[in-house]
């Protein structure tokens, strides 16, 4: 099976831009979640899509926006870009177990944005 | 509402040392867990898995790690570190028990070789 796909894999803006990243999760998988993260923050929760709807979302402003199309594609976008925007991007892709409700994720190798 | 903890965000040991890192889980009931590996601008890379069997899991590059309930823990080791190993590695708890909840990683553990 193919792993997780994001395009690109790096990227430079500059402020006010925007952007929008793509991912592509694993053959079956139907659950999309984004991530940001930077050297100061760490790795943090953006939201997360199941069969094309948002499932939850972490504390982002609302320049902050994703969508997952009915090929559980997914795509995040993020609007008047600021220099804190800057951060590596990371997309997971999730099986769900079913007997038990346990989730594993896989990750792509990220989305690097630079924003000058 | 489960959660994750790593004691020490930066470790450091000698080439051919053991390899210790820490973490501990809240959770009510037995949850899957997780250590992922992240080299610099990679994504996180799935070492190995708890899901509810074996309580000793083997996983990639010679790391292991033990599920302890008593002790809601479930540190990696390795028995001798390469100078390869140096990553920044997480831990990352899934619930179990049926509902929804996303899954929580932790803050991260940064791991120096020392030649």
């Amino acid at each position: 099976k193919a792993g997780v796909t994001q395009t690109p894999r790096y990227l430079i803006k500059t402020r006010g831009q925007q952007v929008t990243l793509s991912c592509s999760p694993i053959s079956g998988h139907r659950s999309v979640s984004w991530y940001q993260q930077t050297p100061g923050q760490g790795l943090q929760f953006l939201f997360e899509y199941f069969s094309e709807t948002q499932r939850n979302k972490g504390n982002f402003p609302g320049r902050f926006s994703g969508r997952q199309f009915s090929n559980s594609r997914s795509e995040m976008n993020v609007s008047t870009l600021e220099l804190g925007d800057s951060a590596l991007y990371l997309c997971a892709s999730s099986s769900l177990h079913t007997g038990t409700g346990g989730v594993e994720q896989y990750f792509g190798p990220g989305t690097r944005l630079t924003v000058t | 509402a489960q959660s994750v903890t790593q004691l020490g965000s930066h470790v450091s040991v000698s080439e051919g040392a053991l390899v210790l890192l820490r973490c501990n889980y809240s959770s009510s009931v037995p949850p899957y867990l997780f250590w992922y590996v992240q080299y610099p601008n990679q994504g996180l890379q799935l070492l190995l898995k708890y899901t509810s069997a074996a309580t000793l899991v083997k996983g990639i590059n010679g790391f292991e790690a033990e599920f302890k309930k008593s002790e809601t823990s479930f540190h990696l080791t390795k028995p001798s570190a390469h100078m390869s190993d140096a990553a920044e590695y997480f831990c990352a708890v899934s619930p179990t028990g049926g509902g929804y909840q996303k899954v929580t990683f932790g803050t991260g553990t940064k791991l120096q070789v020392i030649p």
